[in-house]
């Protein structure tokens, strides 16, 4: 079945430095991969979305690579800030094979802490 | 515009009894998706509505889970005879659908605590 791996260990960065997430999926080919971020007692919020024929997107200081043969999606915020502490989460969309739709798997995310 | 809004925010009940969670997508969006998030843990996919189409249910735990979209928009979520592992946030996102359109849009979640 298919599986999303991020870091569970808390990442702890200072301010003004670029902090990096990983997302590592096996057993699939997803179309594209999606960026949540989510705050405490909150719902997920979109952040980016990079499809399998994009290597790299940006977004403001939010940048994502997706290496289909690796298998993985690296996630950077340069010059973070404390209010970038929050979990992030990477989320692939279920197999097309199965017509499953839209539904998304979810990574168990990994929490940022972005001290001053 | 509005986003998409739950209902109770926090619900308390006790073992045994019945649950219904409510979830106001977007206007005009078309698919509907329930989620379930346990401490600590990621999204679990449980439901998902799009259109007119038959839901796909592969997600839910048990037949105690169970879950309508009336007229395409608002849907409940019902959970019979809970149980203490059911106590976990209940979260709804709902997205327009099509290639382009993926982007889901989530609500503040319902916090279930089955005593």
């Amino acid at each position: 079945s298919q599986k999303i791996e991020q870091n569970s260990e808390a990442l702890n960065i200072q301010e003004g430095k670029t902090a990096t997430l990983t997302c590592n999926y096996t057993n699939y080919s997803p179309a594209y991969l999606q960026w949540y971020r989510q705050d405490p007692g909150r719902g997920p919020v979109f952040l980016l979305l990079i499809r399998e024929n994009e290597k790299e997107k940006r977004k403001e200081r939010l940048k994502v690579t997706f290496d289909t043969t690796l298998k993985q999606s690296l996630f950077h915020i340069t010059a973070s800030q404390p209010a970038d502490s929050a979990t992030y989460l990477c989320a692939l969309p279920k197999p097309r094979v199965y017509n499953q739709g839209g539904k998304l798997i979810f990574g168990q995310g990994t929490e940022l802490s972005v001290k001053p | 515009g509005a986003g998409v809004s739950q209902s109770p925010s926090n619900k308390v009940t006790e073992k045994g009894k019945d649950v219904e969670l409510r979830c106001d997508p977007i206007s005009g969006h078309t698919a509907l998706y329930w989620y379930r998030q346990s401490l600590g843990q990621g999204l679990e996919f449980l439901i998902y509505f799009q259109g007119n189409s038959a839901p796909d249910k592969s997600g839910l735990p048990s037949d105690r889970f169970s879950a309508e979209r009336t007229g395409g928009s608002v849907s409940t979520l019902t959970i019979q005879r809970t149980q203490q592992e059911d106590s976990a946030v209940y979260l709804c996102a709902s997205s327009l659908a099509g290639t382009g359109k993926e982007t889901q849009y989530f609500g503040p979640g319902t916090r279930l605590l089955v005593l």
